[in-house]
């Protein structure tokens, strides 16, 4: 069982917004603003696309963004695009135990 | 480029050992925390372990804490996960990233597969 709670499965179609949530507790999430976001596609690496709850990496397109809002955090991906089509992970600074991740969401674009 | 490729991933029985190793090119190791990050196949990520530019403080997931070793050889540009004492629940693809921000990876490797089996 993972320490951030993420929906299983979200979905949207080609030009519309998709937002997955990331739920911890004050000890992770709602404790640091060091909240990051990686995208996963089949058979291959991580990406980091969002760190800091909402600072976006060199490359990552602007439609990903990022916000928090107490023991919540959100990706946001707007203006869907066929690649986008990936597992994404949420993951969160932890004091102690240093970093915890949720369990990820598969985004289906329709 | 950053790249991190790592090695030494194979089939070892439980209760057995092994070393992974992580080659980095593409930007000045000694410059970066270093971590491990693990997944099970279909599942999701696990941080391991850290180690920091000089190695001087090193942290571990409480799951493997007492059997893993993180080391690094800033002279060789390689990151090192030394595992003892492996348990079935520790069979996933160990990744090597780098730690460019507070708790978070920017750069990965390709990952390599351990398996504890009998």
């Amino acid at each position: 069982q993972s320490a951030l709670t993420q929906p299983p499965s979200a979905s949207g179609s080609p030009g519309q917004s998709v937002t997955i949530s990331c739920t911890g507790t004050s000890s992770d999430i709602g404790g640091y603003n060091y909240v990051s976001w990686y995208q996963q596609h089949p058979g291959k690496a991580p990406k980091l696309m969002i760190y800091e709850v909402s600072k976006r990496p060199s490359g990552v397109p602007d439609r990903f963004s990022g916000s928090k809002s107490g023991n919540t955090a959100s990706l946001t991906v707007s203006g869907l695009q066929a690649e986008d089509e990936a597992d994404y992970y949420c993951s969160s600074y932890a004091g102690s135990k240093e970093r915890v991740f949720g369990g990820g969401t598969k985004l289906t674009v329709l | 480029e950053v790249q991190l490729v790592e090695s030494g991933g194979a089939l070892v029985q439980p209760g057995g050992s092994l070393r992974l190793s992580c080659a980095a090119s593409g930007f000045t190791f000694s410059d970066y925390w270093m971590s491990w990050v693990r997944q099970i196949p279909g599942k999701g990520l696990e941080w391991v372990a850290n180690i920091k530019q000089d190695g001087s403080h090193k942290d571990y997931v409480d799951s493997v804490k007492g059997r893993f070793t993180i080391s690094r050889d800033n002279a060789k540009n390689s990151l090192y996960l030394q595992m003892n004492s492996l348990r079935a629940e520790d069979t996933a693809v160990y990744y090597c990233a780098r730690d460019s921000f507070v708790a978070t990876s920017s750069h990965w490797g390709q990952g390599t597969q351990v398996t504890v089996s009998s």
